[in-house]
């Protein structure tokens, strides 16, 4: 079965740090793209960043491009968000979703078929 | 980036019925658009990859149609487990962008 399963989430004070965590099991983690994505409270949703499957192609919206990083350890089969500079708007469901498009040399161009139950960041003070 | 308009906004319709949505690019994305359905307090589901290809599993009735800008999601006959919130999202440009949604509610 295929499973993705999101970590880190929790309450952060403005313009603090929070890094998220997607451990995946049931697919050839190395094979496939991933994603994050968010959905603030009562909101639709908001594609935040994407990597490809050697992390060679990388991509962040611009709501959050520089101040959040992608990564993913192929050997762990896990892939991170790691937020900083924190903002009340970054306050979302995150969740973690995977390409359906394998070996792709870039993080876009394919669907994402597979989605985690998220992970909850509040920011506030 | 590119931008995502579905129309309508929302939608009330009966079991039984027709119902198609629409989703505009703000430019030619290709074929790359893909539709997902969410229901309260549950993750996003893919329904259509590709303009038109529909998922693994996901009932006939559901079929996508368009290409370049102009785009369509139809369900052929509503089912009760149907109304949810459906979601175009395009994956042609580097920062991949999604629609606003369509509540589609029972009438």
């Amino acid at each position: 079965e295929v499973q993705l399963v999101e970590s880190g989430g929790g309450l952060v004070q403005p313009g603090r740090s929070l890094r998220l965590s997607c451990v995946v099991s049931g697919f050839r983690f190395d094979d496939y793209a991933m994603h994050w994505v968010r959905q603030a409270p009562g909101k639709g949703l908001e594609w935040v960043s994407g990597i490809n499957w050697n992390s060679e192609s990388v991509g962040y919206a611009d709501s959050v491009k520089g101040r959040f990083t992608i990564s993913r350890d192929n050997a762990e089969n896990s892939l991170s968000l790691q937020m900083n500079s924190l903002r009340p708007d970054d306050t979302a469901l995150y969740y973690c979703t995977k390409g359906h498009r394998a070996s792709s040399s870039y993080y876009n161009y394919c669907a994402m078929d597979v989605w985690g139950q998220g992970t909850t960041v509040i920011v506030s003070s | 980036d590119i931008q995502m308009t579905q129309s309508p906004s929302s939608l009330s319709a009966s079991v039984g019925d027709r119902v198609t949505i629409t989703c505009r690019a703000s430019q030619s994305i290709s074929f790359y658009l893909n539709w997902y359905q969410q229901k309260p307090g549950k993750t996003p589901k893919l329904l259509v990859h590709s303009a038109h290809s529909l998922q693994s599993g996901v009932p006939s009735r559901f079929s996508g149609s368009g290409s370049g800008t102009d785009f369509t999601l139809t369900i052929s006959s509503l089912q009760p487990e149907d109304f949810a919130t459906y979601y175009c999202q395009q994956s042609y440009s580097f920062g991949i962008t999604f629609g606003q949604g369509t509540r589609l509610e029972i009438k």
